[in-house]
């Protein structure tokens, strides 16, 4: 168990619909990074937040949004969906996000869109 | 050019065998160099790191990494079935890991 939570672990939703997803960081990291992960494209970075900040950002349509929250909780909100946004989300944190050595991931929630 | 390439064939080896990976990388920045284990819809979890150019042994795993030609290395020694996963390499740098597609061990008992 890395210490990272999300929720839900899967869902099936309909295109054109809007969801949100969910991450609770392990305790004591400020940073936190959203990945999408498919079969062609692999692991692709999306955004990461750093103690309520965005601090970088990937590859994330502006379909996609995101926050941290002050309790260091973290959402992806990804709306008008469409079926090639089915991909496995993950979320992985860390304390402070200035080196990737400590980088732990949650065990994803897996987006179906029909 | 991709940040990290690494060719995403499939792998089935017998047990006991030598499993060699390996992945290249285009930025000279990066600094630290990963290998992710991702079983079947699980989360990644670190497997190893190494920070400058040279050998990290831990267990029967070993991670390379030969920064003047960009190419890291990962190496499963006496291979066993639970080895039996998906092997990302990522390299770190800009705030983020730079995933390659990963490579999916099958180990033969």
């Amino acid at each position: 168990d890395s210490g990272v939570t999300q929720t839900p672990k899967h869902l099936i939703t309909a295109t054109g619909q809007r969801v949100t997803l969910r991450c609770s960081p392990r305790s004591g990291d400020l940073s936190v990074y959203w990945y999408q992960q498919s079969l062609d494209q692999g692991l692709q970075f999306l955004i990461q937040y750093y103690n309520g900040e965005e601090r970088a950002k990937g590859n994330i349509l502006e379909r996609f949004s995101a926050q941290q929250f002050p309790d260091l909780h973290s959402e992806l909100n990804l709306s008008s969906l469409e079926l090639g946004d089915s991909a496995l989300y993950f979320c992985a944190s860390t304390k402070d996000g200035s080196s990737g050595n400590t980088i732990y991931f949650g065990e994803g929630s897996w987006l179906t869109v029909v | 050019q991709k940040e990290v390439e690494q060719d995403p064939g499939p792998l089935s080896v017998p047990e006991g065998a030598i499993v060699s990976l390996n992945c290249t990388y285009s930025n000279s920045a990066f600094q630290y160099f990963m290998w992710y284990r991702q079983y079947s819809r699980k989360g990644p979890e670190l497997l190893m790191y190494t920070y400058s150019s040279g050998n990290k042994e831990d267990g029967r795993f070993t991670a390379q990494v030969d920064k003047s030609s960009k190419y890291i290395s990962l190496f499963i020694r006496d291979s066993q079935p639970s080895d039996s996963a998906t092997y990302l390499c990522a390299i770190w740098g800009n705030n983020r890991l730079a995933f390659g597609k990963g490579n999916q061990v099958v180990v033969i008992p």
